[in-house]
């Protein structure tokens, strides 16, 4: 079957640095999804991985290692509205995307 | 402002109720699909239309009816539906099949009393 595992929950403190983990099983890969959703609102997308290797923007970089199975989020300089639940999801070999759970990260003062 | 709205944002029905919610998307996308958000689940993926036609349905009971009028419009019609039922579905759009990224909707809160 397929599978995507992220923690369930993180807490992190303001002006620090958070990084959010992504294992995947899947039929196939065709590139990995980060999305930012915030409670309430609609899931935003905030990167995109198909390369092996750290993709940067802003204070968020996203990493990929294919080989592994594995990504992660780094979010640095956290400020209080990161406070979300952040989304991974595969595309597949049917380039449909395979959602995890999601990490709903809190930010502390 | 995603480009993809939802109505209504919040709705509570009965069991023996039938309810519609309406999505529409403004990004000129060919690709429509329906997702029901479950807390600390995954996002399911209900149903996926290309250029209105249904190309995906992923063991969705019948109480969930789809309807696709055209690429800009999708609705899911909903009847005697069960109180696990209650989620939040979200409605999302994409450019096709090779370009899986999603732009999703803010959501419909369904609660089935």
């Amino acid at each position: 079957g397929q599978n995507i595992d992220q923690p369930t929950e993180m807490t992190a403190t303001e002006g620090a640095i958070v990084q959010i983990n992504c294992t995947y099983q899947t039929s196939g890969f065709n590139g990995l999804f980060w999305y930012q959703q915030h409670a309430g609102e609609a899931p935003t997308f905030l990167s995109y991985n198909v390369l092996d290797g750290l993709e940067e923007k802003g204070r968020f970089s996203s990493f990929l290692s294919r080989s592994k199975g594995y990504s992660y989020l780094l979010l640095k300089e956290l400020q209080m509205k990161d406070s979300a639940s952040y989304l991974c999801a595969v595309v597949d070999s049917n380039y449909q995307l395979i959602w995890g759970a999601g990490t709903k990260l809190i930010i502390k003062p | 402002e995603t480009g993809v709205t939802q109505t209504p944002r919040h709705l509570v029905m009965g069991m023996t109720n039938k309810k519609s919610l309406k999505c529409e998307q403004h990004l000129g996308h060919n690709a429509m699909y329906w997702y029901k958000q479950s807390a600390k689940k995954p996002l399911e993926l209900m149903f996926v239309y290309n250029f209105k036609e249904q190309t995906e349905n992923n063991s969705v009971p019948s109480r969930f009816s789809p309807e696709c009028p055209n690429s800009s419009h999708l609705f899911l019609h909903l009847h005697t539906l069960q109180p696990e039922d209650s989620a939040l579905y979200l409605c999302a759009s994409g450019r096709g099949r090779e370009t899986a990224e999603a732009f999703f909707g803010q959501g419909t809160r369904l609660t089935v009393v």
